[in-house]
């Protein structure tokens, strides 16, 4: 199946704690990125990286790390987890070309719990 | 900067009325706008998109013409199913970095 996919689906973790988030796309697009939806379904912009390099790095506190090993594959890692961070995290992927553009494909997203 | 704003939820729909979800945007430029959905427990979706001023998206039902003049591209349905119970988000693209600006998005609630 064409799509993106993320692991794991769901993530209960302790405070303090390093956890890691994987995505991969397999529609060969140039552009992925991370979105946090919060509990009221807010969703913000957190990194976006095209072909491997970082073009959008909203304020995020830089317990967060985006890495990007190549096109296809956009990790995020998160240092000394806090409550706060709990939410579901999307990745989503895009193709732009000149002159086109059709939105994100997103993944199904990672519910993270941190207690 | 940019900015989308839809209007609060939740909406409560008996099944076969009529649907509308207001979006208003603020954006510099003309900016492609979309729709997306979000069932539960799942990623959202693209459901439709318009490019250019008065263009009309449509996709299962669902209509959106974009309204350069009141900077408006509100989500219409002409009759909803249960099926349709989700959260509407609104979206337009971001002509500085090609990423997407979402609204607060709206959950639809259709009762049988």
């Amino acid at each position: 199946d064409t799509a993106v996919s993320q692991t794991p689906k769901y993530l209960v973790t302790q405070m303090g704690n390093d956890k890691s988030i994987k995505c991969e796309q397999n529609l060969g697009h140039d552009t992925m990125y991370w979105y946090k939806q919060d509990s009221k379904k807010f969703l913000k912009i957190m990194f976006s990286y095209n072909n491997k390099e970082l073009i959008i790095n909203e304020t995020v506190p830089n317990r967060f790390s985006p890495k990007s090993p190549d096109k296809a594959h956009l990790n995020l890692h998160i240092n000394s987890l806090e409550l706060g961070d709990s939410a579901v995290y999307f990745c989503a992927s895009s193709q732009i070309d000149r002159g086109f553009w059709d939105g994100y494909t997103f993944g199904s997203g990672t519910r993270l719990t941190v207690v | 900067g940019n900015s989308v704003t839809q209007m609060e939820g939740p909406v409560t729909l008996s099944e076969e009325a009529f649907l509308t979800i207001n979006c208003t945007y603020t954006a510099t430029g003309y900016p492609s706008l979309f729709w997306y959905v979000q069932y539960p427990g799942e990623g959202l979706q693209l459901l439709l998109k318009a490019t250019k001023a008065d263009d009309k998206g449509s996709n299962k039902g669902f209509e959106a013409t974009y309204r350069k003049e009141t900077t408006s591209f509100h989500l219409e349905k002409g009759s909803v199913q249960v099926s349709d119970s989700a959260v509407y988000f609104c979206a337009l693209e971001d002509n500085a970095g090609n990423m997407l600006t979402f609204g607060g998005g709206t959950r639809l609630m259709v009762k049988p």
